[in-house]
Protein backbone atom coordinates (compact mmCIF):
# COMPACT_ATOMS: atom_id res chain seq x y z
CA UNK A 1 0.00 0.00 0.00
CA UNK A 2 0.69 3.59 -0.69
CA UNK A 3 1.83 5.57 3.35
CA UNK A 4 3.31 8.45 4.47
CA UNK A 5 4.43 9.23 7.65
CA UNK A 6 5.50 12.52 9.65
CA UNK A 7 5.91 12.96 13.37
CA UNK A 8 2.24 13.60 14.73
CA UNK A 9 3.33 16.76 16.91
CA UNK A 10 6.63 18.37 17.46
CA UNK A 11 7.49 21.23 19.39
CA UNK A 12 9.92 23.89 19.37
CA UNK A 13 10.84 27.45 20.64
CA UNK A 14 10.70 30.80 19.06
CA UNK A 15 13.27 31.96 17.14
CA UNK A 16 14.90 28.34 16.56
CA UNK A 17 14.80 25.84 13.87
CA UNK A 18 12.78 23.06 13.36
CA UNK A 19 13.01 20.07 11.22
CA UNK A 20 9.59 17.98 10.05
CA UNK A 21 10.47 14.87 8.18
CA UNK A 22 8.17 12.89 5.80
CA UNK A 23 9.28 9.60 4.52
CA UNK A 24 7.41 8.06 1.72
CA UNK A 25 6.72 4.60 -0.29
CA UNK A 26 4.22 5.47 -2.72
CA UNK A 27 3.66 3.51 -6.38
CA UNK A 28 6.42 6.13 -8.08
CA UNK A 29 6.49 9.30 -7.65
CA UNK A 30 5.93 12.90 -9.70
CA UNK A 31 6.08 15.60 -6.63
CA UNK A 32 6.16 16.11 -3.28
CA UNK A 33 3.92 18.60 -1.52
CA UNK A 34 4.54 20.76 1.90
CA UNK A 35 1.39 22.80 2.66
CA UNK A 36 0.65 24.66 6.20
CA UNK A 37 -2.43 24.24 7.65
CA UNK A 38 -3.73 26.40 10.88
CA UNK A 39 -5.86 25.18 13.19
CA UNK A 40 -9.32 25.58 11.64
CA UNK A 41 -8.69 26.88 8.31
CA UNK A 42 -7.99 25.36 5.20
CA UNK A 43 -4.22 23.90 4.22
CA UNK A 44 -1.77 26.32 2.08
CA UNK A 45 0.53 25.99 -0.67
CA UNK A 46 4.21 26.10 0.75
CA UNK A 47 6.71 24.21 -1.69
CA UNK A 48 6.91 21.94 -4.39
CA UNK A 49 9.96 19.61 -4.64
CA UNK A 50 10.79 17.17 -7.75
CA UNK A 51 14.25 17.14 -7.73
CA UNK A 52 16.51 16.07 -5.23
CA UNK A 53 17.87 19.09 -3.47
CA UNK A 54 16.94 22.10 -1.27
CA UNK A 55 14.29 24.37 -2.05
CA UNK A 56 14.46 27.74 -0.26
CA UNK A 57 11.65 29.82 0.36
CA UNK A 58 12.23 32.69 3.24
CA UNK A 59 12.27 31.13 6.55
CA UNK A 60 11.16 27.84 4.98
CA UNK A 61 13.44 24.91 2.86
CA UNK A 62 12.16 21.94 1.83
CA UNK A 63 14.32 18.89 0.97
CA UNK A 64 13.99 16.21 -1.20
CA UNK A 65 15.71 12.59 -1.28
CA UNK A 66 13.79 10.43 -3.99
CA UNK A 67 16.44 7.04 -3.19
CA UNK A 68 15.66 7.37 0.35
CA UNK A 69 11.72 8.46 0.14
CA UNK A 70 12.08 11.25 2.62
CA UNK A 71 11.71 15.28 2.34
CA UNK A 72 12.22 17.32 5.40
CA UNK A 73 10.76 21.04 5.84
CA UNK A 74 12.66 23.61 8.12
CA UNK A 75 11.52 26.52 9.41
CA UNK A 76 14.27 29.02 10.68
CA UNK A 77 13.24 32.01 12.86
CA UNK A 78 10.42 30.46 14.09
CA UNK A 79 7.96 33.01 15.09
CA UNK A 80 4.28 32.20 17.06
CA UNK A 81 2.55 32.43 13.83
CA UNK A 82 4.42 29.36 12.58
CA UNK A 83 2.13 27.07 15.12
CA UNK A 84 0.20 25.23 12.83
CA UNK A 85 0.00 21.85 11.36
CA UNK A 86 2.38 20.92 8.58
CA UNK A 87 1.18 18.30 5.73
CA UNK A 88 3.24 16.69 3.35
CA UNK A 89 1.26 15.28 -0.33
CA UNK A 90 3.28 13.03 -2.68
CA UNK A 91 1.82 12.92 -5.92
CA UNK A 92 2.94 8.89 -7.02
CA UNK A 93 3.03 7.40 -10.74
CA UNK A 94 -0.33 7.81 -11.58
CA UNK A 95 -0.86 11.21 -10.48
CA UNK A 96 -2.61 10.65 -7.36
CA UNK A 97 -2.11 13.06 -4.28
CA UNK A 98 -1.45 10.79 -1.34
CA UNK A 99 -1.13 13.09 2.01
CA UNK A 100 0.26 12.50 5.48
CA UNK A 101 -1.01 12.98 8.85
CA UNK A 102 0.38 15.91 9.36
CA UNK A 103 2.69 17.52 11.96
CA UNK A 104 1.41 19.74 14.56
CA UNK A 105 3.56 21.87 15.41
CA UNK A 106 3.60 23.88 18.62
CA UNK A 107 5.69 27.30 18.92
CA UNK A 108 6.68 27.88 22.59
CA UNK A 109 8.39 31.49 23.56
CA UNK B 1 -10.44 37.11 -6.78
CA UNK B 2 -12.72 35.10 -4.02
CA UNK B 3 -10.29 32.42 -4.92
CA UNK B 4 -12.57 29.19 -3.69
CA UNK B 5 -15.96 29.67 -1.67
CA UNK B 6 -17.37 27.08 0.24
CA UNK B 7 -21.19 27.02 2.18
CA UNK B 8 -22.29 26.58 4.78
CA UNK B 9 -19.25 27.00 7.05
CA UNK B 10 -20.80 24.69 9.56
CA UNK B 11 -23.99 22.93 9.57
CA UNK B 12 -25.51 20.16 11.86
CA UNK B 13 -27.41 17.03 10.41
CA UNK B 14 -29.62 14.74 11.75
CA UNK B 15 -28.76 11.14 10.79
CA UNK B 16 -31.06 10.25 7.62
CA UNK B 17 -31.14 13.78 6.63
CA UNK B 18 -29.83 15.25 3.43
CA UNK B 19 -27.70 18.13 2.39
CA UNK B 20 -25.80 20.07 -0.52
CA UNK B 21 -22.28 21.72 0.51
CA UNK B 22 -21.35 24.49 -2.68
CA UNK B 23 -18.25 25.37 -4.02
CA UNK B 24 -17.21 27.65 -6.35
CA UNK B 25 -14.15 29.53 -7.93
CA UNK B 26 -13.31 31.86 -10.00
CA UNK B 27 -9.76 30.84 -11.40
CA UNK B 28 -10.88 29.39 -14.05
CA UNK B 29 -9.52 25.84 -13.30
CA UNK B 30 -10.42 22.75 -14.45
CA UNK B 31 -9.75 20.70 -12.12
CA UNK B 32 -12.20 20.41 -8.55
CA UNK B 33 -11.92 18.77 -5.33
CA UNK B 34 -14.02 17.81 -2.61
CA UNK B 35 -11.41 16.51 0.72
CA UNK B 36 -12.64 15.18 3.74
CA UNK B 37 -10.60 15.62 6.50
CA UNK B 38 -11.08 13.44 10.19
CA UNK B 39 -8.60 13.85 13.24
CA UNK B 40 -5.12 12.50 12.88
CA UNK B 41 -6.36 10.92 9.30
CA UNK B 42 -4.46 12.52 6.03
CA UNK B 43 -7.19 14.19 3.93
CA UNK B 44 -8.91 12.24 2.04
CA UNK B 45 -10.40 12.19 -1.69
CA UNK B 46 -14.02 11.96 -2.12
CA UNK B 47 -14.67 13.27 -6.08
CA UNK B 48 -12.82 15.28 -8.32
CA UNK B 49 -13.53 16.97 -11.53
CA UNK B 50 -11.16 17.37 -14.91
CA UNK B 51 -13.84 19.74 -16.40
CA UNK B 52 -17.57 21.10 -16.75
CA UNK B 53 -19.61 17.66 -17.03
CA UNK B 54 -17.12 14.92 -15.76
CA UNK B 55 -16.70 13.77 -12.60
CA UNK B 56 -15.14 10.75 -11.13
CA UNK B 57 -14.61 8.85 -8.10
CA UNK B 58 -12.01 9.21 -5.43
CA UNK B 59 -10.64 6.90 -2.68
CA UNK B 60 -14.40 7.54 -0.22
CA UNK B 61 -16.97 7.96 -2.47
CA UNK B 62 -19.67 6.06 -0.59
CA UNK B 63 -22.61 8.51 0.72
CA UNK B 64 -21.48 11.41 -1.94
CA UNK B 65 -22.85 12.80 -5.18
CA UNK B 66 -21.30 15.55 -7.33
CA UNK B 67 -21.84 17.49 -10.48
CA UNK B 68 -20.38 19.52 -12.12
CA UNK B 69 -22.82 21.83 -14.56
CA UNK B 70 -20.40 25.11 -15.00
CA UNK B 71 -16.42 24.96 -14.47
CA UNK B 72 -17.09 27.52 -11.49
CA UNK B 73 -19.35 25.22 -9.65
CA UNK B 74 -18.93 21.83 -8.01
CA UNK B 75 -21.80 20.98 -5.56
CA UNK B 76 -21.09 17.64 -2.55
CA UNK B 77 -24.24 16.20 -2.01
CA UNK B 78 -24.70 14.23 0.99
CA UNK B 79 -27.48 11.65 0.87
CA UNK B 80 -28.80 10.10 4.01
CA UNK B 81 -26.62 11.60 6.58
CA UNK B 82 -24.80 8.99 9.07
CA UNK B 83 -22.37 9.90 12.01
CA UNK B 84 -19.53 8.36 10.09
CA UNK B 85 -19.73 11.43 8.00
CA UNK B 86 -19.05 13.90 10.38
CA UNK B 87 -15.41 15.83 9.21
CA UNK B 88 -14.59 18.75 7.62
CA UNK B 89 -15.05 19.27 4.13
CA UNK B 90 -12.95 20.66 1.43
CA UNK B 91 -13.53 22.23 -1.74
CA UNK B 92 -10.10 22.32 -3.44
CA UNK B 93 -9.45 23.95 -7.57
CA UNK B 94 -6.20 23.23 -9.55
CA UNK B 95 -4.85 24.77 -12.52
CA UNK B 96 -2.19 21.58 -13.24
CA UNK B 97 -4.12 18.70 -14.79
CA UNK B 98 -1.50 15.95 -13.29
CA UNK B 99 -1.82 16.95 -9.42
CA UNK B 100 1.64 18.16 -9.87
CA UNK B 101 0.65 21.92 -9.21
CA UNK B 102 -0.61 23.80 -6.26
CA UNK B 103 -4.23 23.53 -4.65
CA UNK B 104 -6.29 26.12 -3.94
CA UNK B 105 -8.47 25.18 -0.73
CA UNK B 106 -12.05 27.05 0.14
CA UNK B 107 -11.83 27.34 3.66
CA UNK B 108 -13.97 24.08 4.74
CA UNK B 109 -17.20 22.83 6.49
CA UNK B 110 -17.42 21.37 9.37
CA UNK B 111 -20.51 18.60 9.66
CA UNK B 112 -22.22 17.21 12.39
CA UNK B 113 -24.14 14.23 11.90
CA UNK B 114 -26.38 13.24 15.35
Amino acid sequence: GQNIDQPTEMTATEGAIVQINCTYQTSGFNGLFWYQQHAGEAPTFLSYNVLDGLEEKGRFSSFLSRSKGYSYLLLKELQMKDSASYLCAVTDSNYQLIWGAGTKLIIKP
Amino acid sequence: NAGVTQTPKFRILKIGQSMTLQCTQDMNHNYMYWYRQDPGMGLKLIYYSVGAGITDKGEVPNGYNVSRSTTEDFPLRLELAAPSQTSVYFCASSYSTTNTGELFFGEGSRLTVL
